[in-house]
């Protein structure tokens, strides 16, 4: 069965230093995938998707992610991050032949000032 | 452009009372229509999606129930509300196509006493 896995159920980092948040899938075609991001009491906010093409993906918010077929991996990077950065983050995959989307569990980011 | 819109923002209800939920997107036709909840600290649950008027799939078997009457309106509703059923729901729409991203409402704060 496809699953999307977010390692992280926390992250803890000083304003101004990089970010990497994981996500790994399990799912047999390329698959279609998302990350959002939730502020509090918030909806959810799309940064940034990858169906085809360059596997490096920019997104909103200055973050990036970068698809690895061979890992699996669809990680959300950040060079430099800011207070307003803290959120929840969702990572998401999409599949040819369904309506929906398979989600992972969430990453809380913590910025520490 | 699009927009989706979801009311109440915030609800506080007691057990055994009925509930109704409402979404609306403005700016398209015929999306695909989505309820999910996050309990506290926790993901996004699929609740129910609609893939046109009057089609309504469940993902999972509980006290709620949902109904798209128009096409660009979806409703979460409950005869009996549990403890259970606190939570942050959230409404979103997609085009029809699986490497669409889904656009979420603002959310509605469900309490239940």
């Amino acid at each position: 069965a496809q699953s999307v896995t977010q390692p992280d159920i926390h992250i803890t980092v000083s304003e101004g230093a990089s970010l990497e948040l994981r996500c790994n899938y399990s799912y047999g075609a390329t698959p279609y995938l998302f990350w959002y991001v939730q502020s509090p009491g918030q909806g959810l906010q799309l940064l940034l998707k990858y169906f085809s093409g360059d596997t490096l993906v920019q997104g909103i918010k200055g973050f990036e992610a970068e698809f690895k077929r061979s890992q699996s991996s669809f990680n959300l990077r950040k060079p430099s991050v800011h207070w307003s950065d803290a959120a929840e983050y969702f990572c998401a995959v999409g599949q040819d032949s369904n309506y929906q989307l398979i989600w992972g569990a969430g990453t809380k980011l913590i910025i520490k000032p | 452009s699009q927009t989706i819109h979801q009311w109440p923002a915030t609800l506080v209800q007691p057990v055994g009372s009925p509930l109704s939920l409402e979404c609306t997107v403005e700016g398209t036709s015929n999306p695909n229509l989505y309820w999910y909840r996050q309990a506290a600290g926790r993901g996004l649950q699929l609740l129910f999606y609609s893939v046109g008027i009057g089609q309504i799939s469940s993902e999972v078997p509980q006290n709620l129930s949902a109904s798209r009457p128009q096409d660009r309106q979806f409703i979460l509703s409950s005869k009996k509300l549990l403890l259970s059923d606190s939570g942050f729901y959230l409404c979103a729409w997609r085009f029809g196509s699986p490497y669409n991203e889904q656009f979420f409402g603002p959310g509605t704060r469900l309490t239940v006493l």
